[in-house]
């Protein structure tokens, strides 16, 4: 079974600095795919970056980079010079292999991590 | 592209009761899936449609049904409401290259 683990429940950052959001994942199929989503508190679900399992270079979104270290199973986020409104919950997820090839499979979800941006 | 709209956006019911949430695709998305998210948790994965077909579920009761339309437009359906599930209940259309979420309904039960 697939599981993700963020172990920091919170956050905290002062504004323009860099901060780093932990995630490690368990999964034994060998394609998989991993996203990070900011949840505001109004509840939507934002995409902020995707790393696939097979992607030989960390990926990069503006001010989100990813870590991947796929032998430690980790892909944590970097936000670079943190703004006031990065202010929310992250979660990171896996995408499981296709099913059959003919659509696209479930997002499992981690616990979360609520970062507090500081002036 | 239009996006995913979620309706309603807030709902009240009381315990024993039976809902409806509904969820529009995104253009171009042939998978709809549904999440369920109590408060200070992740998304929990209830279902999957694909091609008006549930392919995927996870550790939900019966009682919890979807369809998909021939639009990809989607319903999830709850019967005799627990106050456990008070929750956002999310919905995501999906391509190859990614997700696109709602921004969900907040159901309470009372």
């Amino acid at each position: 079974a697939q599981k993700i683990t963020q172990t920091q429940p919170g956050m905290f950052v002062q504004e323009k600095e860099a901060v780093t959001l932990d995630c490690t994942y368990d999964t034994s199929d060998p394609s998989y795919g991993l996203f990070w989503y900011k949840q505001p508190s109004s509840g939507e679900m934002i995409f902020l970056i995707y790393q696939g399992s097979y992607d030989q270079q960390n990926a990069t979104e503006g001010r989100y980079s990813l870590n991947f270290q796929k032998a430690r199973k980790s892909a944590n986020l970097v936000i670079s010079a943190s703004q006031l409104g990065d202010s929310a919950m992250y979660f990171c997820a896996m995408r499981e292999a296709n099913a059959g090839g003919t659509s696209y499979g479930k997002l499992t979800f981690g616990q979360g991590t609520i970062l507090t941006v500081h002036p | 592209e239009t996006g995913v709209t979620q309706s309603p956006t807030h709902l009240i019911k009381t315990r024993g009761q039976q809902v409806t949430l509904r969820c529009s695709s995104q253009s171009g998305h042939n998978t709809v899936s549904w999440y369920q998210q109590a408060l200070g948790q992740g998304p929990q994965f209830i279902f999957q449609y694909y091609r008006e077909e549930e392919n995927g579920r996870g550790n939900f009761p019966p009682r919890f049904s979807g369809l998909q339309f021939p639009n990809y437009s989607s319903e999830l359906n709850v019967n005799a409401l627990e106050l456990d599930d008070s929750a956002l209940y999310l919905c995501a259309s999906s391509s190859y290259y990614g997700y696109t979420f709602g921004s969900g309904t907040r159901l309470t039960v009372v």
